[in-house]
């Protein structure tokens, strides 16, 4: 069955940095990946997907993630982190029927 | 409506009690998940209904724990005699079709407190 890991619970940038939220994943088959925020006290909302095609996917809000298969990864990135980033951020890993979630990376930016 | 819309928002009830939540899902999407949220944890996978078809209940973590889809639109995710480790934040998603790669649209959710 198919699985996900995301490295680091919780994940703390300055405002205007680098967003670097980490993704692996385990799949016997070619995997269909997401990333999905969480914003406090609402349901999950679509970032981005990649389902095949090219592997560096854009998403809403500026981010991005690249599929690299070699190292089973799913990274999620942003050049420049706003306040408004702030939330709750989770990779899931899609078979059949069948999604599997990480446990999240909460990110919080600072002023 | 536009989204997928949970009732109610908050609920709390004491060990022991039955609760019924109730989920209803973007209009014309077949299939529905319900999901638990644990705080500090990821979503477990409860329950997925698909169109007519039999639901995959292999995510329910006990017998106390049931769901229906009523004339394939609103569900109600039933635990009965409610322990405190059911106190979790219970979400409802739908997608159009169930294939996986479609995208899943999640309810704001119902937060459950067993005192």
């Amino acid at each position: 069955a198919q699985s996900v890991t995301q490295l680091g619970s919780h994940v703390s940038v300055s405002e205007g940095a680098l967003v670097l939220l980490r993704c692996n994943y385990s799949s016997s088959v070619p995997p269909y990946l997401f990333w999905y925020v969480q914003y406090p006290n609402q349901g999950l909302q679509l970032l981005l997907k990649y389902l095949s095609g090219s592997t560096l996917v854009k998403g809403i809000n500026g981010f991005e993630a690249e599929f690299k298969k070699s190292e089973t990864s799913f990274h999620l990135t942003k050049p420049s982190a706003h306040m408004s980033d702030a939330a709750e951020y989770f990779c899931a890993v899609s078979e059949d029927n069948d999604m599997r979630f990480g446990a999240g990376t909460r990110l919080t930016v600072k002023p | 409506g536009a989204g997928v819309s949970q009732s109610p928002s908050n609920k709390v009830t004491e060990k022991g009690k039955d609760v019924e939540l109730r989920c209803d899902p973007i209009s014309g999407h077949t299939a529905l998940y319900w999901y638990r949220q644990s705080l500090g944890q990821g979503l477990e996978f409860l329950i997925y209904f698909q169109g007519n078809s039999a639901p995959d209940k292999s995510g329910l973590p006990s017998d106390r724990f049931s769901a229906e889809r009523t004339g394939g639109s609103v569900s109600t995710l039933t635990i009965q005699r409610t322990q405190q480790e059911d106190s979790a934040v219970y979400l409802c998603a739908s997608s159009s079709t169930g294939a996986p790669t479609d995208t899943q649209y999640f309810g704001p959710g119902t937060r459950l407190t067993v005192l």
